[in-house]
């Protein structure tokens, strides 16, 4: 049962190059978030998709695109990274309803240099 | 706009102490409600969750419940373990599509 995957669990970049956090879950969930965890912060969002094929922007979406694949897929690109966007991600997916809770991957550990 | 605030830690207790962590939430309507747990180095996970008044989540010994008249969504344990040293997230549904996440209380116990 893998539930939510996401890589690469670590990753170092230098400031102004680009990458992307791929996101994956098997759970067939409609609903996929990015959130990123800084101290003393919480969780913020970044973008979400509500179902396939729409994406939409959460509390702190700049700096950041999104794309939803397919169902099982939602990835998070960094187009030219920045320090400000060292931090913690992870990747959530959930089921549909006013009552169900999401589930996250292990998380990826960015570091910009 | 939706909002959960709880309490700041670090919290430190030792074994077999009870235990509460306040949260308090903003929310139009009665959206669900929900304590996360996170371990080092891991994602969050569900640790209980009540989605209307006056319920009561539970388990693994922890208890929550949904207070609407005073927004309140405590997090309680009558004895806690060395093995429940984690960060814990308040967090309410908004809309049916967004989790809103208070900002974490780290939770230390002591042997």
């Amino acid at each position: 049962n893998a539930g939510v995957t996401q890589t690469p669990k670590f990753q170092v970049l230098k400031t102004g190059q680009s990458m992307t956090l791929q996101c994956a879950q098997d759970m067939n969930h409609n609903s996929m978030y990015w959130y990123r965890q800084d101290p003393g912060m919480g969780l913020r969002l970044i973008y979400y998709s509500a179902s396939e094929g729409t994406t939409d922007k959460g509390e702190v979406p700049n700096g950041y695109n999104v794309s939803r694949l397919n169902k099982r897929e939602f990835s998070l690109r960094l187009e030219s990274a920045a320090p400000s966007q060292t931090s913690v991600y992870f990747c959530a997916s959930r089921a549909e309803g006013a009552r169900t809770e999401a589930f996250f991957g292990q998380g990826t550990r960015l570091t910009v240099v | 706009g939706n909002s959960v605030t709880q309490m700041e830690g670090p919290v430190t207790l030792s074994e077999e102490a009870f235990l509460t962590i306040n949260c308090t939430y903003t929310a139009t309507g009665y959206p669900s409600l929900f304590w996360y747990v996170q371990y080092p180095g891991e994602g969050l996970q569900l640790l209980l969750k009540a989605t209307k008044a006056d319920d009561k989540g539970s388990n693994k010994g922890f208890e929550a419940t949904y207070r609407k008249e005073t927004t309140s969504f405590h997090l309680e344990k009558g004895s806690v373990q060395v093995s429940d040293s984690a960060v814990y997230f308040c967090a309410l549904l908004e809309g049916g599509f967004k989790t809103i996440f208070g900002a974490g209380t780290r939770l230390f116990v002591k042997a």
